[in-house]
């Protein structure tokens, strides 16, 4: 049972273009999310995240976007930068004493200069 | 640099062999996380430590263990091994305070084969 999903397995963007990337979850009890970069050969980087109790997180170029009705989130990239290709994968948390995080299978983005 | 230490990164190995997967946390942090990657695939949350304690326990088969250590870096053990277990494993550590939500910082991974 995928609880986390990404239905887009890549995406291809122009240098300077927003880049949204998008993410649905289905379990109502998940309320934080995050989302994480990964490059080959490394481990998943922490990017950004938003708790159930807003709609938009904003960190400089990245902003995250919250939409519990229809349980989607979506991060943009403004403005993408070649350096932002990557794989990002987005993650969902239930607050408890355990911190568990369920990943979905990622969206690898390019950003062609 | 997330300030996690995975040793080792590579890893080849025959089926029906054991093998060990060390950890090492951020300073500081008390919790950690293994995860295992497959070809493709998102990131499956196996088990976590805290404090030397077990915490939370995901998928993870029979064949599988894992411990936290005193010095609080933790070993994945692996036996019996089967071509199916061939992935990438990720450790990730956290303060793990009360309120639940800190960051999980992960380490580079160690990319087991097994043939």
């Amino acid at each position: 049972d995928q609880q986390v999903k990404q239905n887009s397995p890549s995406l291809s963007v122009q240098e300077g273009r927003i880049s949204i990337l998008n993410c649905d979850y289905t379990n109502s009890m998940f309320d934080y999310f995050l989302w994480y970069k990964k490059y080959p050969a490394e481990g998943p980087t922490f990017l950004i995240s938003i708790s159930s109790i807003k709609d938009k997180n904003e960190d400089g170029r990245f902003t995250v976007f919250l939409n519990k009705c229809a349980k989607h989130l979506s991060l943009h990239i403004v403005p993408s930068q070649p350096g932002d290709s990557a794989v990002y994968f987005c993650a969902a948390r239930r607050s408890s004493n355990t911190g568990k995080l369920i990943f979905g299978q990622g969206t690898t983005l390019q950003v062609k200069p | 640099d997330s300030g996690v230490t995975q040793t080792p990164k590579h890893l080849i190995t025959a089926t029906g062999q054991r093998v060990t997967l060390r950890c090492s946390p951020r300073s500081g942090d008390l919790s950690v996380y293994w995860y295992q990657q497959s070809l493709d695939q998102g990131l499956q949350f196996l088990i976590q430590y805290y404090n030397g304690e077990e915490r939370a326990k995901g998928n993870i088969l029979e064949r599988f263990s894992a411990q936290q250590f005193p010095d609080l870096h933790s070993e994945l053990n692996l036996s019996s091994l089967e071509l199916g277990d061939s992935a990438l494993y990720f450790c990730a550590s956290s303060a793990m305070t009360r309120a639940g939500t800190d960051t999980q910082y992960f380490g580079p991974g160690t990319r087991l084969t097994v043939l």
